[in-house]
């Protein structure tokens, strides 16, 4: 089946570095990828929405200037959390999504922010 | 805004009980719904899709229903096992995008 691998999947960092996430589709063209924030014991929130060689989308409240999106290419995204602080600590998952296919997720990304 | 409430928010069962997940979300205009699985500190791993024409999906001790009408689904797991131990997510897919709800903490006790 569809694998999508996120990279690192768990990083911690100090206040103020700028930490990039990688979601990238092993096998299969990923034309949309989505980017969701987990906090403990919540439920997925999608952040952005971005399709290969376009800006993404992003859902009402979340800082484009703070989280940084590129999907440059078929397989691969990043999102960068630019001077990231302690509030930005948080699961972080991917999904993507070929052409006329469901999402495939990925396996997430823990960031804390010390 | 589509709202996806699952309950209960945790449930602690004895290995070998049948349980019912249940969600409810607030719009019915959906395209489909879909019941993941999320193991602590991972990613999500799909168990059942319906499509919002069909009424049931099941797979092996799963099995999943689906009332758009009324906005509820439910997923019943038979003769749980401690393996089964995990969150479940209800998501349904309808404007281009998932609406994930809240989750069900499962414990299954040896």
């Amino acid at each position: 089946g569809a694998v999508v691998s996120q990279h690192p999947s768990w990083v911690i960092c100090k206040s103020g570095t700028s930490v990039k996430i990688e979601c990238r589709s092993l096998d299969f063209q990923a034309t949309t990828m989505f980017w969701y924030r987990q906090f403990p014991k919540q439920s997925l929130m999608l952040m952005a929405t971005s399709n290969e060689g376009s800006k993404a989308t992003y859902e009402q409240g979340v800082e484009k200037d703070k989280f940084l999106i590129n999907h440059a290419s078929l397989t691969l995204s990043t999102l960068t959390v630019t001077s990231a602080h302690p509030e930005d600590s948080s699961f972080y998952i991917c999904s993507a999504q070929g052409s006329n296919q469901p999402q495939h997720f990925g396996d997430g990304t823990r960031l804390s922010i010390l | 805004k589509q709202e996806v409430t699952q309950i209960p928010a945790a449930l602690s069962v004895p290995e070998g009980e049948n349980l019912v997940l249940n969600c409810s979300f607030t719009d019915s205009a959906i395209y489909n719904l879909q019941w993941f699985r999320q193991d602590p500190g991972k990613g999500l791993t799909s168990l059942l899709l319906i499509q919002s024409s069909q009424r049931e999906q099941t797979s092996g001790r799963l099995n999943a229903s689906l009332d758009k009408s009324s906005g509820r689904s439910t997923l019943y797991i038979a003769a749980s096992q401690p393996g089964d131990s995990a969150t479940y997510l209800c998501a349904v897919y309808g404007g281009n995008q998932f609406y994930f709800g809240t989750g069900t903490s499962l414990t299954v006790i040896p």
